[in-house]
């Protein structure tokens, strides 16, 4: 099993819809978890920092962490064309973030 | 401001040789780390520098190794290139401590052996 697991999708929507991006993980050490976004031919941005469980909510995006269920998400409101792009899920165990673990990435397309 | 900068942006090698890869980090900015991206998967991480030091190897061969230099600047080498070294070669900087801080990628090294 990995320690990160995450569906690759693709995933389709149409615009203005309300995307949930996944990821599940085995190692209970981890308590950082972190959101990324992948454009074609460039490098990981980060959108989305969260510590421990909870909610953080940043514009259009809401993370979410459930670390008895070790289970994370990303939810996107009024998705764009824009956000047409790889999602990439990663986590860490310790604060300085030696080594970041992500998922496979979730591929996105919105339609307009 | 410069973002994170890797040269060069693509090359292609034959199996056996010997590659090296450069990262010049955002200006300030203390840690560099290097991951590996095969098409269809996440990064992995490889190896990450804080202040000319190595701070953590992920599980890669002795292959690979890599520096760190005065300026913060980097370089990632790997030797006897196999097929399978095909990939994303990712540099992240970040000014060195907590995660909050972020990681900035740059736009890669793509990496070609046939």
């Amino acid at each position: 099993q990995k320690e990160v697991e995450q569906d690759p999708g693709p995933l389709s929507v149409p615009e203005g819809a309300i995307v949930s991006l996944n990821c599940t993980y085995s190692n209970s050490a981890f308590q950082y978890f972190m959101w990324y976004r992948q454009y074609s031919r460039k490098g990981p941005e980060l959108l989305m920092y969260t510590y421990s469980s909870g909610n953080k909510e940043d514009g259009r995006f809401t993370a979410q962490v459930d670390k008895s269920s070790k289970y994370i998400s990303l939810f996107i409101r009024d998705s764009q064309p824009s956000d047409s792009a790889t999602y990439l899920c990663a986590m860490s165990a310790d604060q300085a973030g030696t080594a970041l673990i992500f998922g496979k990435g979730t591929t996105l397309s919105v339609s307009s | 401001d410069a973002g994170v900068t890797q040269s060069p942006t693509h090359l292609i090698k034959t199996r056996g040789q010997h590659v090296t890869l450069r990262c010049s980090p955002i200006s300030g900015h203390k840690s560099v780390s290097w991951y590996q991206q095969v098409l269809g998967q996440g990064p992995q991480f490889i190896f990450q520098y804080y202040e000319k030091e190595e701070r953590g190897r992920g599980n890669f061969p002795d292959r690979f190794s890599a520096r760190q230099f005065p300026n913060y600047s980097s370089e990632l080498n790997v030797n006897a290139l196999l097929l399978g070294d095909s990939a994303l070669y990712l540099c992240a900087s970040s000014p060195g401590g907590a995660l909050n801080y972020g990681y900035t990628f740059g736009s890669g090294t793509r990496l070609t052996v046939v």
